[in-house]
């Protein structure tokens, strides 16, 4: 079935290091793409987005890459932060079937400072 | 501001009594959703709404409803709730389709306690 799912559940790196979080994704059909961001006691938080004929798209500090040969996601973050502690969650839109948002698991990303 | 209000943020009831979740959006957008996120099971989508008076099931519809009278506001309703409703919800929107596709904008969630 359609699913959208993380490699690494869990993520620790060095305050000043760069993070990269990974996300395989199934139907090649999925027209858009999204990363958000979730803290404690909060909700989703959009993050950065990309379109099915992109193949990377930059954001401040952030970096999503697309490849759709292999059907995979990734987020990169510059110069991680303690801020940036949180978990971060892939999801797909599939625009021809009312807009369904299918989400991954998430990865928590931890900083070390 | 832009944002997704949800009430009440916070809730502890008993089974079968009835309850609403209200949410509501100052953004204009078409589309409205729920989805309820649970441990390991991740963010999952109950109903949602493309427009006014329309309404469709997600993924997890059972034991809910919802109502799109306006377009800013998209109440859940829990008719008579019951214990493996606890959770927390998160109501969402955004604009919809083609070139105004755009990304979910979520509230702060409701956690519901149901005893």
């Amino acid at each position: 079935g359609e699913s959208v799912g993380l490699h690494l559940p869990t993520l620790s790196v060095q305050e000043g290091d760069n993070s990269i979080i990974n996300c395989a994704y199934s139907n090649s059909a999925s027209d858009y793409f999204i990363w958000y961001k979730q803290e404690s006691g909060k909700g989703p938080q959009f993050i950065i987005d990309i379109r099915s004929n992109m193949d990377k798209r930059q954001g401040q500090r952030v970096t999503v890459l697309l490849n759709k040969t292999v059907k995979h996601l990734s987020l990169q973050i510059a110069a991680t932060q303690p801020g940036d502690s949180a978990v971060y969650f892939c999801a797909e839109i599939h625009d021809n079937q009312g807009g369904k948002l299918i989400f991954g698991q998430g990865t928590e990303l931890s900083v070390k400072p | 501001e832009a944002q997704v209000t949800q009430n009440p943020r916070y809730l502890i009831t008993v089974t079968g009594k009835k309850l609403t979740v209200t949410c509501s959006q100052n953004m204009n957008h078409e589309y409205m959703s729920w989805y309820r996120q649970d441990p390991g099971l991740g963010l999952r989508q109950i109903y949602y709404s493309m427009n006014v008076e329309v309404t469709d099931k997600g993924d997890v519809p059972e034991g809910y409803k919802v109502s799109r009278k306006e377009k800013r506001n998209f109440p859940l309703i829990l008719e008579s709730p019951s214990p493996n409703q606890t959770s927390l919800y998160f109501c969402a929107s955004r604009q919809t389709g083609g070139a105004r596709l755009g990304p979910q904008h979520f509230g702060d969630g409701t956690r519901l306690s149901i005893l």
